[in-house]
């Protein structure tokens, strides 16, 4: 069973602070990683790609893939409370369908 | 959401009636999914299309059915909707196998 895995949380971080968010595979021949987010009530957004060890910065936003340690994560620095969502891992399997964690909960607090 | 609508956005239906959901796209994207979102089990695919009338099945595939007869529509058919099938439908669209946009969902309930 191939499977995207995440803490459901919530995670709860100050206004200002660095909200960390992982996610861990199973699947050694995932390729690539997405990070959605999606607010109550919303459909999943798309916020970040990453295709290859390393870092990947977009604004906020980091993506970080071990491919090693089958590990990914993202960084959101300087949290708003307009962060305050679910965010959805998710990354293909070798049969090319996009595999989902069942997401984290973040909270920031004002 | 732009550019992908669905519809209908709600939907109440009785157990054994066959219920039709749309998605259609403006964007010409050859790949389009249909996903189920349900709590503690995050987004799970149903079926996806790579193409007019190319169609496989996903994850969760029991009880439903798909068509794509035009490059913009692809259809979710529940033949005889069970209440295990009350759920928050989302199709999504990509250009190529890497990153997907979602619509902005259907939710289903099956009295």
């Amino acid at each position: 069973q191939k499977e995207v895995e995440q803490n459901s949380g919530p995670l709860s971080v100050p206004e200002g602070a660095i909200a960390s968010l992982n996610c861990t595979y199973s699947d050694r021949g995932s390729q690539s990683f997405f990070w959605y987010r999606q607010y109550s009530g919303k459909s999943p957004e798309l916020i970040m790609s990453i295709y290859s060890n390393g870092d990947k910065e977009d604004g906020r936003f980091t993506a970080q893939l071990n491919k090693a340690s089958q590990y990914v994560s993202l960084l959101i620095r300087d949290s708003q409370p307009s962060d305050s969502a679910t965010y959805l891992c998710a990354g293909w399997d070798s049969s090319y369908k996009l595999i989902f964690g069942s997401g984290t909960r973040l909270l920031v607090r004002p | 959401d732009a550019g992908i609508t669905q519809s209908p956005r709600h939907k109440v239906t009785e157990t054994g009636t066959p219920v039709t959901l749309r998605c259609h796209q403006t964007e010409n994207h050859r790949y389009m999914y249909w996903y189920r979102q349900d709590p503690g089990h995050g987004l799970r695919l149903i079926h996806y299309s790579y193409g007019v009338k190319d169609t496989d099945k996903g994850e969760v595939s029991d009880g439903y059915s798909v068509s794509r007869s035009k490059t913009e529509d692809f259809l979710l058919t529940l033949e005889s909707a069970t209440s295990s099938q009350t759920s928050v439908y989302f199709c999504a669209i990509s250009k190529d196998p890497n990153e997907q946009f979602f619509g902005p969902g259907t939710r289903l309930t099956v009295l």
